[in-house]
C-alpha cells in the first residue's frame, strides 16, 4: 500500500531560522512522482515542485530546497533563512502511476514569528 | 487565466439538505478529483473521473456522488448532508496525458459546514 508520512505536526521557527519538513513514503512501484504544495493562511493550495523517482538531484529554488533520497524513501524540504510569508500547512504527495491519483501526507504546520 | 473554479466558497445546510458542489476547468485536463480536508488528516480523495465519462471511488465515498457533466466540469452531490460532512472541499484536475510528473491543480475550495 501507499503510504506518505509527515511526522511533523507543528513547527514554529524564529524569523530568519532554517527549517526543515519531513517526508517519508511507501510504495512498491519503481515509477513514481513526488510532490510537494503549499497551503498559505488563505486556503489555496499551491504547487512547489516535482520529483521523479529516477532522479535524486537535490534541486533549490530560491530559499527553498527538496533533498530526495531513495535509500532512506524520504524527500525533505527546507526553507533557508525563514520569513513570516512561509507560515503555511506543507503538504508532501504521492503520485500513484496507475491512477495518476495523489496519496497526501497530513501535513506539517509551519508558523514563522517575527 | 481562471485555472480551476469551484462554487459556491462557503455554503450552510441543515442536516438531511442536499446540495451540489460544482467545479469547471478551463485548462482542457482530462483527469479531475474531489477532495476534502479535515484538521489532522490532509486531503482525502472523495471521487476522481480519470476521463470525460469515466468516475471511480476514491478514499472516502460515503454520501457522495459525481458527475463528470463535460470535460470542463465535475460536479459533487450530498443528498442528505450529516454533520460528519462539515469539511473544506478541493476540486483538482490534472493533464494525464503528460505523464505522471504534471502537478494536480487546486481550486480555492467550498467551506461547508453541516448543522
Amino acid at each position: 500500500a501507499q503510504k506518505v508520512t509527515q511526522a511533523q505536526t507543528e513547527i514554529s521557527v524564529v524569523e530568519k531560522e532554517d527549517v526543515t519538513l519531513d517526508c517519508v513514503y511507501e510504495t512498491r512501484d519503481t515509477t513514481y512522482y513526488l510532490f510537494w504544495y503549499k497551503q498559505p493562511p488563505s486556503g489555496e493550495l499551491v504547487f512547489l515542485i516535482r520529483r521523479n523517482s529516477f532522479d535524486e538531484q537535490n534541486e533549490i529554488s530560491g530559499r527553498y530546497s527538496w533533498n530526495f533520497q531513495k535509500s532512506t524513501s524520504s524527500f525533505n524540504f527546507t526553507i533557508t533563512a525563514s520569513q513570516v510569508v512561509d507560515s503555511a500547512v506543507y503538504f508532501c504527495a504521492l503520485s500513484d502511476p496507475g491512477t495518476y491519483k495523489y496519496i497526501f501526507g497530513t501535513g506539517t504546520r509551519l508558523k514563522v514569528l517575527a | 487565466n481562471a485555472g480551476v473554479t469551484q462554487t459556491p466558497k462557503f455554503q450552510v445546510l441543515k442536516t438531511g439538505q442536499s446540495m451540489t458542489l460544482q467545479c469547471a476547468q478551463d485548462m482542457n485536463h482530462n483527469s479531475m478529483y474531489w477532495y476534502r480536508q479535515d484538521p489532522g488528516m490532509g486531503l482525502r480523495l472523495i471521487y476522481y473521473s480519470a476521463s470525460e465519462g469515466t468516475t471511480d471511488k476514491g478514499e472516502v465515498p460515503n454520501g457522495y456522488n459525481v458527475s463528470r457533466l463535460n470535460k470542463r466540469e465535475f460536479s459533487l452531490r450530498l443528498e442528505s448532508a450529516a454533520p460528519s460532512q462539515t469539511s473544506v472541499y478541493f476540486c483538482a484536475s490534472k493533464n494525464t496525458l503528460g505523464g505522471l510528473n504534471q502537478p494536480q491543480h487546486f481550486g480555492d475550495g467550498t467551506r461547508l459546514s453541516i448543522l
